[in-house]
């Protein structure tokens, strides 16, 4: 069985600061991993995946993430954030060949402060 | 871009009343996803749907819970007597395949009073 944990459940951070919200899984499979926003009041949407290949993804928003197996993490880090990008982070597994259901974290709360 | 879309966003129900939660999926996705979101919690899996059955349910499914797939655009979710604790954001997705990115629509948030 798959679990993911998201270490940190709130991460205040100043505008134009670098932040890191992470992420650690585990599974005995390989899996996909996939980070989501949340924006107030809003639904979740995508904001990068990692299936196979290069181990450092990027949204196009200026998020990125690597994918370290050997430390189960799936950290997700942006260089400058804006107020903009104050929302809920959820980090979510889904195993390749199960019925492509997605185990999410307990999310992290991105407050960015002017 | 294509959306999974909910109805209804909001809905309050006393205890005990069925409720349906209604969803459309994107046209083309074949797998279908029910989550909830206890307000302050984390994103569960409720079930998931392939195939006109399910495929996968979590221990949250319990006997109050069904979903139906009724048409070739609609999938829904039936709590049969609704429970205080039922109250939360639920959340229909969609995907093509396993591994593909799944779609999830804004939500319906149920308070159950």
């Amino acid at each position: 069985a798959q679990s993911v944990t998201q270490l940190d459940s709130q991460v205040p951070v100043f505008e134009e600061a670098p932040v890191e919200l992470r992420c650690n899984y585990s599974s005995s499979v390989s899996v996909y991993l996939f980070w989501y926003v949340q924006y107030p009041n809003q639904g979740l949407q995508l904001l990068l995946k990692y299936l196979s290949g290069s181990t450092l993804v990027e949204s196009i928003n200026g998020f990125e993430a690597e994918f370290n197996k050997s430390q189960t993490s799936f950290h997700l880090r942006k260089p400058s954030v804006h107020i903009s990008d104050t929302a809920e982070y959820f980090c979510a597994v889904t195993h390749p060949s199960n019925t492509g259901k997605l185990i999410f974290g307990q999310g992290t709360t991105l407050q960015v402060k002017p | 871009e294509p959306e999974v879309t909910q109805t209804p966003s909001h809905q309050v129900t006393q205890m005990g009343q069925e409720v349906i939660l209604r969803c459309v999926p994107i046209s083309n996705h074949l797998y279908f996803y029910w989550y909830r979101q206890i307000l302050g919690q984390k994103v569960e899996f409720l079930v998931s749907f392939y195939n006109n059955e399910i495929s996968e349910k979590s221990e949250i499914f319990d006997d109050q819970f069904s979903v139906e797939r009724p048409d070739g655009s609609n999938f829904t979710l039936k709590i049969r007597s609704t429970k205080l604790e039922d109250s939360a954001m639920y959340f229909c997705a969609s995907t093509g395949k396993p591994g593909n990115t799944i779609y999830f629509g804004e939500g319906s948030w149920l308070t159950v009073v």
